[in-house]
């Protein structure tokens, strides 16, 4: 079994459409989570870090289920501009590595 | 401010040649990683160093590739030999101290192409 698993997509959704994904992990004692976006030909940036309850940042929010071992992400009121892929990255702690799924390709579709 | 530098962008060469890829980290920055991604294997962490010193190179390759940080704001990435299968884009992050949910920030990368 992978470290970090997520569904490849790819996800074409509709402008204006909700959409969520999961990214399940293996390691119970990871204890950092976050989303990466990352555009085409370009380097990963950070999304948001995902906490222990939950945490929100305007359209997207992140939750973690330590329970079933997996985060997750949703995209609200998708904008063309949410087109990207979306890397979901786990570390047992802070400031150490980071095992990173292969990423969920979304297109928004207009 | 300064992101996470690194140089070239691009490079080409042949096999056989020696590569060195380059990486400046974010000032105040203690960790710093060097990834390789490709389409096959997605993005892969190849070793870390924490205040200068490295802690995990399980992921090198193999002997030709080596890394050092010889202080707190560069880090080097060489490939020697290089050959065709090195090919792939290469990112440096870094991260810094704190509480534990700190994030890496990703450099734009170094495209490399062994022909």
């Amino acid at each position: 079994r992978k470290e970090v698993e997520q569904d490849p997509g790819p996800f074409n959704v509709p402008e204006g459409a909700t959409v969520a994904f999961n990214c399940t992990y293996s390691n119970s004692a990871s204890q950092s989570f976050f989303w990466y976006r990352q555009d085409c030909r370009k380097e990963p940036k950070l999304l948001m870090s995902v906490y222990s309850s939950g945490n929100e940042d305007g359209r997207f929010t992140a939750q973690l289920n330590r329970a079933s071992q997996y985060i997750s992400l949703l995209i609200r009121d998708s904008k063309l501009s949410d087109s990207a892929t979306y890397l979901c990255a786990v570390s047992l702690r802070g400031n150490e590595k980071l095992t990173f799924g292969t990423g969920t390709r979304l297109t928004i579709i207009p | 401010d300064a992101g996470v530098i690194q140089s070239p962008r691009h490079e080409v060469t042949e096999m056989g040649q020696e590569v060195t890829l380059r990486c400046k980290p974010i000032s105040g920055h203690n960790s710093l990683f060097w990834y390789r991604q490709t389409m096959m294997r997605g993005l892969e962490l190849l070793i870390y160093f924490n205040n200068n010193v490295p802690i995990d190179d399980s992921g090198m390759p193999e002997d030709r590739f080596s890394a050092k940080m010889p202080n707190a704001s560069f880090s080097t990435l060489k490939i020697q030999p290089s050959e065709p299968r090195d090919s792939a884009v290469y990112f440096c992050a870094s991260s810094g101290t704190g509480d534990s949910n700190q994030p890496q920030h990703f450099g734009d990368g170094t495209r490399l192409s062994i022909l």
